[in-house]
């Protein structure tokens, strides 16, 4: 799977909206970009993926560039509660029983403050 | 949305000891489970790969004798941390998925203390 760098921290202020960048230069065309998060002493938590298009939920919104060699997860209104280490993971998604896990990285500590 | 339990959160107990690590998927079918380790202020490593009713490939370095993983059942995945030492100390966090292009699911972890 592809590598992705991100910033190794970010701090944003409550109830302003959170943007978090994400480097994978090397994506392939069949690799989707995944964003998770996790917060102290949890698993980590699913927030969003694609594989071209911009992606928008109840929780995010995911803008990828055109090239695919970048995205930023975009956080509208960042509350307290958003404080977390955000995860961006490049994987092959194949429609069979092989592994294809997710690898994680260092991710980026988000801390939002008030 | 996909709800991955685990169980237990927390475990303390001496060295020597066996522990069990139970990981089910609440409301879909788990074709594929993994199985997570992490220490602190680090990130999550891959311990190993399951699929139900298959034997689990482990990743380098990670001891298929101590580390017992079962998958008897698209719902639910065992990991059995065998005569545990306090270097296993450590956040073992379960992770399920429904199919190849669903994503992945994790549990809530379950904290391994060894004294």
């Amino acid at each position: 799977d592809a590598k992705t760098t991100q910033p190794p921290s970010m701090d944003c202020a409550e109830g302003r909206a959170a943007n978090l960048p994400c480097n994978h230069s090397t994506i392939s065309g069949n690799e989707y970009v995944y964003w998770y998060r996790q917060i102290h002493s949890q698993g980590p938590q699913y927030i969003i993926h694609g594989l071209k298009n911009n992606e928008t939920n109840e929780m995010a919104s995911l803008i990828i560039t055109e090239d695919r060699k970048s995205s930023t997860l975009i956080l509208p209104h960042a509350t307290l509660r958003d404080t977390a280490v955000y995860y961006c993971i490049v994987r092959v998604a194949k429609n069979n029983n092989a592994g294809n896990m997710l690898t994680f990285g260092g991710g980026t500590r988000l801390m939002v403050k008030p | 949305g996909a709800v991955v339990s685990q169980h237990p959160s927390r475990v303390i107990c001496k060295s020597g000891t066996s522990v069990k690590i139970e990981c089910r998927s609440l409301d879909f079918q788990a074709t594929t489970m993994f199985w997570y380790r992490q220490f602190p202020k680090q990130s999550l490593m891959l311990m190993a790969t399951s699929n139900e009713g298959s034997k689990a490939t482990y990743e380098q370095g990670v001891e298929k004798d101590k580390f017992l993983i079962n998958h008897a059942s698209l719902t639910l995945s065992t990991l059995t941390v065998t005569s545990a030492h306090p270097e296993d100390s450590s956040f073992y966090i379960c992770s399920a998925r429904a199919s190849g292009n669903q994503p992945q699911h994790f549990g809530d972890g379950t904290r391994l203390s060894i004294l």
